[in-house]
């Protein structure tokens, strides 16, 4: 099993471009959350998908930021016109089950670190 | 929705010594409290977690425990080592819900 896999490692935008962000999951996991980590700072909830479902995206900016989970392929996190505070890590994480169930362990990616020039 | 607060945000010891790091939640309906080190330029990995129907849990050098009344949990490290130095981020979740981090501490264990 290769894990939580997050491309691109690095990614450089310049402002006003468009940033993807792609997460696949665990095999065999169908729930995927994305965080925002701002350098020395902590891991904030924006986004948690299920295949083809939104369940809760109160964490994630109303406004050039979306995220999908297709049902084939993997998770994208999209973030239109990219400013400078839009730069930070974004880290994907998938669950087996819906929290509550028998194994509700996170299990993380190593991440996508997003510079805006 | 949940709101984690962790203290302290920094954290100081020497080589050998205990380092406790403490969080509280505001959803009463959380009943999973993992914590997560990460190390730098590295993914937050699991290093122990505790279910509400549990006060304490212990594993080697780790340990965390729960107060629901208080709605406050800790994770106690025993015997620090260098390697020990991370951030540390406490979570909390509720069934059907999502997990909510603390800021996170800063340990750093000198040798």
């Amino acid at each position: 099993n290769a894990g939580v896999m997050q491309n691109p490692r690095h990614l450089v935008r310049r402002r006003g471009q468009e940033a993807r962000l792609r997460c696949s999951p665990m095999k065999g996991h169908s729930h995927v959350y994305w965080y925002r980590q701002l350098p020395e700072e902590g891991l904030k909830f924006m986004v948690y998908l299920q295949k083809e479902n939104i369940i809760d995206e109160s964490g994630m900016p109303k406004e050039r930021f979306s995220a999908e989970f297709p049902k084939e392929g993997p998770s994208i996190l999209r973030i239109q016109q990219v400013v400078r505070g839009d730069s930070a890590a974004y880290f994907c994480a998938s669950s087996p089950f819906k929290f509550g169930g028998a194994d509700e362990k996170l299990f993380f990616g190593s991440g996508t670190q997003l510079s805006v020039l | 929705g949940e709101n984690v607060e962790q203290h302290p945000s920094t954290l100081s010891v020497q080589e050998g010594d205990s380092a406790v790091i403490k969080c509280t939640y505001s959803d009463s309906a959380s009943n999973y409290f993992p914590w997560y080190k990460q190390e730098l330029g590295k993914r937050p990995q699991l290093i122990i977690d505790i279910r509400s129907n549990v006060g304490e849990k212990k594993d080697q050098r780790i340990a965390v425990t729960l107060n629901k009344t208080a709605k406050h949990f800790s994770l106690h490290i025993t015997e620090t080592q260098p390697e020990d130095s991370a951030v540390y981020f406490c979570a909390a979740s509720a069934n059907n819900n999502d997990m909510r981090f603390g800021a996170g501490t800063r340990l750093t264990v000198k040798p």
